[in-house]
């Protein structure tokens, strides 16, 4: 697709469930990031990919929290054991780097936890 | 501009006027920021960038200033119009001297409401 595409766009689970989000990424960006955003509030960092480096996970709020890639392609963020404040949207982006810090949002997962 | 808590500052404004959004970062290393446009049930969208070697930057009917001095940054958006209401994030990078980005940080947003 033309754009970064993230599945599903909404997701109901109860909690102490574990749940999987999937972030497509624009082709051909080497570089992913996932996103929590609460609510009426701004973003929250949780993880960077950046090519075949090591990943950047020093946002991910408890080791309940996980994601991977595979390659340049497709991204998986796994949260275990759901928790209430686990609800909210999670963003992922891409961009094409080096040479540029543009990053293109996908629509967004909504997260509830009940 | 700035935030405090968990509520995002608002401003309001008249179709026509001029609309200043301002964010201050934290990091002095950042040297690339970039301001989004987040719309109601969307992911943010690209506005403008600007890198550190730059104080201003014009796009159309937007501009962001750069003052790394106080480490301050702001979007003025001209002649506002109601589809320009949405929440506004700044966000801001560094290359650390390499030649790729780090993960961007974003500022809390500013919520722009724009009246007919």
């Amino acid at each position: 697709g033309a754009g970064v595409s993230q599945s599903p766009s909404n997701k109901v689970t109860e909690k102490g469930k574990d749940v999987e989000l999937r972030c497509d990424p624009i082709s051909g960006h080497t570089a992913l990031y996932w996103y929590r955003q609460r609510l009426g509030q701004g973003l929250e960092f949780l993880i960077y990919f950046q090519g075949n480096s090591a990943p950047d996970k020093s946002g991910l709020p408890s080791d309940r929290f996980s994601a991977e890639r595979t390659g340049e392609s497709v991204s998986t963020l796994t949260i275990q054991r759901t928790q209430q404040e686990d609800s909210a949207v999670y963003l992922c982006a891409s961009s094409l780097v080096p040479g540029s810090a543009e990053a293109f949002f996908g629509q967004g997962t909504r997260l509830t936890v009940v | 501009g700035e935030s405090v808590g968990l509520h995002l500052p608002t401003l309001s404004v008249q179709e026509g006027d001029n609309s200043i959004i301002n964010c201050a970062y934290s990091n002095s290393a950042s040297d690339y920021f970039i301001w989004y446009k987040q719309e109601s049930g969307k992911g943010p969208q690209f506005i403008i960038d600007i890198r550190s070697n730059m104080d201003k930057r014009q796009g159309q009917r937007v501009t962001v200033l750069l003052n790394k001095t106080v480490k301050h940054l702001s979007l003025q958006i001209a002649a506002t119009q109601p589809g320009d209401s949405a929440v506004y994030f700044c966000a801001e990078t560094s290359n650390a001297g390499g030649t790729s980005y780090g993960k961007l940080t974003f500022g809390q947003g500013t919520i722009l409401t724009v009246h007919p």
